[in-house]
């Protein structure tokens, strides 16, 4: 199936460790995006990659890193998790550059949960 | 920054019933976007918008770009339990570097 997925769906951690969400997509795109979505649904932009370069970094706390090894995997570590950090995390990807900019396609999400 | 406003948070109508779900902004944006998000999943593009008086359908869905590039609005037809979820517009404005931004999003509630 072409999508984005992301691993894992869940993850529950304790406050302190480190921890790493992974998205893949097989859509072609060149471009990938993380989004993080509070309890009261509100998605917001943290970063986005094209073609490996960070595009778009919002104001996050620099215990969030992306990486990007290909334009087709967009990963993110955090370090020092805080209880604020839960929430639902997506990936994204659309490809830039050909019209249809912004039809971005998002992954199935994954739930931190920080005790 | 910016902000989409979208509202009412909720809305709830009998199965059957057309619904309209606005989308506006003090600020003009040159793409729109509307997005269905079903609980545990991520969101699902529905219909994307890039010229200014625009009408688009998807089956039942139809949704316009606002003449004045600040606004939006989707429509649901003969709307059907499965219509259920969270409803967000997003818009993207010339030159942001693809970047979105989105509405805090309307959730839908459909009585059989």
């Amino acid at each position: 199936d072409t999508a984005v997925s992301q691993t894992p769906k869940y993850l529950v951690t304790q406050m302190g460790n480190d921890k790493s969400i992974k998205c893949e997509q097989n859509l072609g795109h060149d471009t990938m995006y993380w989004y993080k979505q509070d309890s009261k649904k509100f998605l917001k932009i943290m970063f986005s990659y094209n073609n490996k370069e960070l595009i778009i970094n919002e104001t996050v706390p620099n215990r969030f890193s992306p990486k990007s090894p290909d334009k087709a995997h967009l990963n993110l570590h955090i370090n020092s998790l805080e209880l604020g950090d839960s929430a639902v995390y997506f990936c994204a990807s659309s490809q830039v550059g050909r019209g249809r900019t912004n039809e971005q396609f998002f992954g199935p999400g994954t739930r931190l949960t920080v005790l | 920054g910016q902000q989409l406003n979208q509202s009412p948070q909720s809305m709830f109508i009998q199965e059957g019933e057309d619904v309209s779900m606005n989308c506006t902004s003090s600020s003009i944006f040159n793409t729109w976007l509307w997005y269905k998000q079903d609980p545990g999943e991520g969101p699902v593009l529905l219909i994307a918008l890039y010229k200014a008086g625009e009408l688009t359908s998807n089956g039942r869905l139809t949704a316009q770009f606002g003449i004045t590039r600040k606004d939006s609005f989707l429509n649901i037809s003969a709307s059907i339990p499965s219509d259920v979820g969270i409803y967000f517009c997003a818009g993207q404005r010339f030159g942001a570097n693809s970047k979105l931004t989105f509405g805090k999003g309307i959730t839908l509630s459909v009585r059989p």
